[in-house]
């Protein structure tokens, strides 16, 4: 099956700084890579996905990139902010006649004031 | 507010009992998945229903069961209560054939 690894686990940067969280996965057939945010306590909530016909994806501050030959994407934070701590989990994909995602294990952004 | 619900957001049991979570999806929504979630296993799929019918299975134990209702909403039922079935449990709908997937608030599971 698919297997999701992300780093790093714990990402301390100062507010203002930028912010990049690193996945890769072994399913050369996966198709479809959300990232998650995940404040304390409370639900995954999407942030931005991308599917593997597309090598860049950026929605405001958040950017993500795909490189589909080495099976890596990444998650790209600019301009942080204090509320841009949380927990973020990438997962990957494989359409199956509906997307079951393989999560990554999560990395937990501090944002320092 | 994603759209999705769940009940109960606590549960306090003890070892070998039994719990039923519910959650009804987004309007017109017709997938449901459960979610595992834990310290040691992290983010751990479950199920998932389509329209009433068993679509996909991941890492769910036998002591666990779940089923969607004609009406789509959904309960997942453990059984056997371990202490290491303590978690939070998601579950989260999407829409026909479309992959994005918005997950409701979570019930979190405490076995004593």
């Amino acid at each position: 099956g698919e297997n999701v690894e992300q780093h790093p686990s714990t990402l301390s940067v100062q507010e203002g700084d930028s912010a990049v969280i690193k996945c890769t996965y072994s399913d050369s057939a996966s198709n479809y890579f959300p990232w998650y945010k995940q404040e304390l306590g409370k639900r995954p909530q999407l942030i931005i996905d991308i599917r593997s016909n597309v090598g860049e994806k950026k929605d405001q501050r958040i950017a993500v990139t795909l490189n589909k030959t080495a099976k890596h994407f990444s998650l790209h934070i600019t301009e942080t902010q204090p509320e841009d701590s949380a927990v973020y989990f990438c997962a990957a994909s494989i359409w199956g006649g509906s997307y079951i995602p393989t999560f990554g294990r999560g990395t937990s952004l501090i944002v320092h004031p | 507010d994603s759209g999705v619900t769940q009940t109960p957001k606590h549960l306090i049991t003890a070892t070998g009992q039994r719990v039923t979570l519910r959650c009804s999806p987004r309007s017109g929504d017709l997938s449901v998945y459960w979610y595992q979630q834990s310290l040691d296993q992290g983010l751990q799929f479950l199920i998932q229903y389509y329209n009433g019918e068993e679509r996909a299975k991941g890492n769910i134990l036998e002591r666990f069961s779940a089923q969607q209702f004609p009406d789509l909403h959904s309960e997942l039922n453990l059984s056997s209560l371990e202490l290491g079935d303590s978690a939070l449990y998601f579950c989260a709908s999407s829409a026909a054939r479309v992959d994005t997937q918005y997950f409701g608030p979570g019930t979190r599971l405490t076995v004593l």
